[in-house]
């Protein structure tokens, strides 16, 4: 079974701050690892994917994200946060014995306060 | 090109009515899937498919029906609505296993759906 925890509803940061947004997995496999970013009344984005290589991905906006195997995290963070970052970001995960879905995390709601 | 294009935006329904949602992408994917988005639990597959005439069940298929008949269409049917079906319906899609199945998704804008 996958399964996508991300333990915090709500990240609230000012503008400027780095900002970090946790995501951990459980998988059976060898993980594949995605943040998507959702605005209002909007679909999901894609951000950036781990799959395999180095540990820490880089994506869009300004995003990157670092994989940690030994704590099965796939934590999302940007070095400066800004006002327009607000939205709420899912990871997801699939294993590389699970067939093409995903399973999303709950979702974190991110504010950057001005 | 458009992407992931739902229609219709918005729908409000009474009980037991039924209905199709629809979605269309150009991209030439192969994988599609449609998602329930309800406050505090993410994103749940509801139904997906691998290929035109290939579809399979998700995690929350009751209630809903899906077909396959081209590559760009993968409407979904509302067979009795019910209000525990009030949601917001997303459709995606991506390369599959043309693009190694690790390619990200796109995802439409949404259809938000009231069951009264």
């Amino acid at each position: 079974a996958q399964s996508v925890a991300q333990p915090e509803d709500q990240v609230n940061v000012a503008e400027g701050n780095p900002l970090t947004v946790k995501c951990t997995y459980s998988v059976s496999g060898n993980p594949y690892l995605f943040w998507y970013v959702q605005y209002p009344n909007r679909g999901l984005q894609f951000l950036l994917k781990y799959i395999t290589g180095d540990n820490l991905v880089k994506g869009s906006y300004g995003f990157e994200a670092e994989f940690n195997k030994s704590q099965t995290s796939f934590h999302l963070k940007k070095p400066s946060a800004l006002v327009s970052d607000s939205a709420l970001y899912f990871c997801a995960v699939r294993a590389d014995n699970y067939g093409q879905n995903f399973v999303f995390g709950p979702g974190t709601r991110l504010s950057v306060l001005p | 090109n458009a992407g992931v294009t739902q229609t219709p935006k918005f729908q409000v329904l009474k009980t037991g009515q039924s209905m199709t949602l629809q979605c269309a992408q150009d991209m030439n994917h192969e994988y599609m899937s449609w998602y329930r988005q309800d406050p505090g639990m993410g994103l749940r597959l509801i139904h997906y498919s691998v290929g035109a005439g290939i579809t399979d069940q998700g995690e929350v298929p009751n209630g809903y029906n899906v077909s396959r008949s081209t590559t760009e269409d993968f409407p979904l049917r509302l067979l009795s609505a019910a209000p525990s079906q009030t949601s917001v319906y997303f459709c995606a899609s991506s390369l599959g296993r043309q693009g190694k199945v690790n390619q990200p998704q796109h995802f439409g804008d949404g259809t938000r759906l009231s069951i009264l």
